[in-house]
């Protein structure tokens, strides 16, 4: 299995902060790596796919980068409705992982 | 629209399988590049991908849960059915379904729209 490591586990923000979470791969994935956003008691809800591309409708303050084996996200400047649970995700190998994601609290 | 839908029991009783059907509407599975997935998430914790059954009836499993997991697919009644056997306590969890997309300009797919999710208890 392919792990994915997220960090911080947790973060603490103010609205209008830049913010970055980081996702590393045990081994490369190319660009095979895809980011979800999950407020409690909600299903995830995908933000980017292939490492840095927008999914429809998602607004543009959220920024993904990375290949091989480093990845980033980042808020550019955070909203209200920004805190929520963050998980990265790898489809390179045929089976599927998740990070154990990351938390994004109001300061 | 792409809605899904899972149903399936809330309680299990440890050592049963659990069938788990996922119901869905707004596309087809006979569509080059489409998946289904099942995901779950025990309470308060990260989300594990369990198994994924594609267009072209290719079939993923989770590797440590392999020997448990069996998926099906039904075009005709647009489901995909999971079942899970020996059911444990540590299964307790939320149960998704999700539709996969693929982008085919650069060969990623990912899952694009996730079902509300169904809850599953396993208890005595």
């Amino acid at each position: 299995d392919i792990q994915m490591t997220q960090s911080p586990s947790s973060l603490s923000a103010s609205v209008g902060d830049r913010v970055t979470i980081t996702c590393r791969a045990t081994q490369s994935i190319g660009n095979y790596l895809n980011w979800y956003q999950q407020k409690p008691g909600k299903a995830p809800h995908l933000l980017i796919y292939a490492a840095s591309r927008l999914q429809s409708g998602v607004p543009s303050r959220f920024i993904g980068g990375g290949s091989g084996t480093d990845f980033s996200l980042t808020i550019s400047s955070l909203q209200p409705e920004d805190f929520a649970t963050y998980y990265c995700q790898q489809s390179s190998s045929p089976s599927w992982t998740f990070g154990q994601g990351t938390k994004v609290e109001i300061k | 629209q792409i809605t899904l839908k899972e149903s399936g029991p809330t309680l299990v009783n440890p050592s049963q399988t659990l069938t788990l059907t996922c119901t869905f509407s707004g596309f087809s599975l006979n569509t080059s590049g489409v998946g289904v997935g099942w995901i779950r998430q025990p309470p308060g914790k990260a989300l594990e991908c369990l198994s994924l059954i594609y267009w072209n009836d290719n079939k993923r499993y989770s590797p440590s849960l392999k020997s448990r997991l069996t998926i099906t697919k039904d075009t005709s009644k647009n489901q995909v059915v999971l079942t899970m056997t020996d059911m444990a306590p540590v299964d307790t969890a939320t149960y998704y379904c999700a539709h996969i997309r693929t982008w085919m300009n650069v060969w990623v797919d990912a899952i694009d729209i996730w079902g509300q999710g169904t809850v599953v208890t396993v208890s005595s």
